[in-house]
């Protein structure tokens, strides 16, 4: 069974801060990789995935992950924070094989920023 | 692209009645989408995953004669909330995985919030 552990439900950064949010996986295989933005009142908007190649990928927004295996981190950050970055993030797996293509998410995390 | 519509947006209703929620994936063929359930402050909870042509699947603990999924086409699938009672107001998510490759992402729904008076 594959699980989602996103450290901090609550991250509070300045505008133009960097901005980091943690996600660490549990599976036996590296699973696909998401990352997903929740505004209020609104379903997900994709940000950035990882399926295979390059480790570091680039999303909407400004947005980058990087996937390093031997950590199972899959860490969301932004160098520069902007007020419209403020909503709920999800970090979420897809199995690799089999699993009916189902997502597990992480709890979530809620970013604020702060002038 | 990859746009997915769900209708409507909100509903109100009172305790009894039956609720139908649309989910249309707008520019792409999902033979496979998801319908989610969130509560206030907390993170997505997968209900049924629905595949066209045939029956969904639903998870542990969400009762098949409750939530109701029919998925009749290519782009679209439907979830009735049958004879709804107030301990089934929530949020409501679909979300539509795009036919193709391994690791296509589901693409979401904005969601319906479902008040049962």
């Amino acid at each position: 069974a594959q699980s989602v552990t996103q450290l901090g439900s609550h991250v509070s950064v300045s505008e133009g801060a960097l901005v980091l949010l943690r996600c660490n996986y549990s599976s036996s295989v590296p699973p696909y990789l998401f990352w997903y933005v929740q505004y209020p009142n609104q379903g997900l908007q994709l940000l950035l995935k990882y399926t295979t190649g390059a480790t570091l990928v680039k999303g909407i927004n400004g947005f980058e992950a990087e996937f390093k295996k031997s950590e199972t981190s899959f860490h969301l950050t932004k160098p520069s924070a902007h007020m419209s970055d403020a909503a709920e993030y999800f970090c979420a797996v897809s199995p690799f094989t089999g699993g009916g293509n189902k997502l597990t998410f992480g709890t979530g995390t809620q970013l604020k920023v702060e002038l | 692209g990859a746009v997915v519509s769900q209708h409507p947006s909100r509903v109100i209703c009172k305790s009894g009645t039956s609720v139908k929620i649309e989910c249309r994936s707008l520019d792409f063929q999902a033979t496979t989408m998801f319908w989610y359930r969130q509560f206030p402050k907390q993170s997505l909870m997968l209900m049924a995953t629905s595949n066209e042509g045939s029956k969904a699947t639903y998870e542990q603990g969400v009762e098949k004669d409750k939530f109701l999924i029919n998925h009749a086409s290519l782009t679209l699938s439907t979830l009735t909330v049958t004879s709804a009672h107030p301990e089934d107001s929530s949020f409501y998510i679909c979300s539509a995985r795009q036919d193709g490759a391994a690791g296509q992402p589901q693409h979401f729904g904005d969601g319906t919030r479902l008040s049962i008076l």
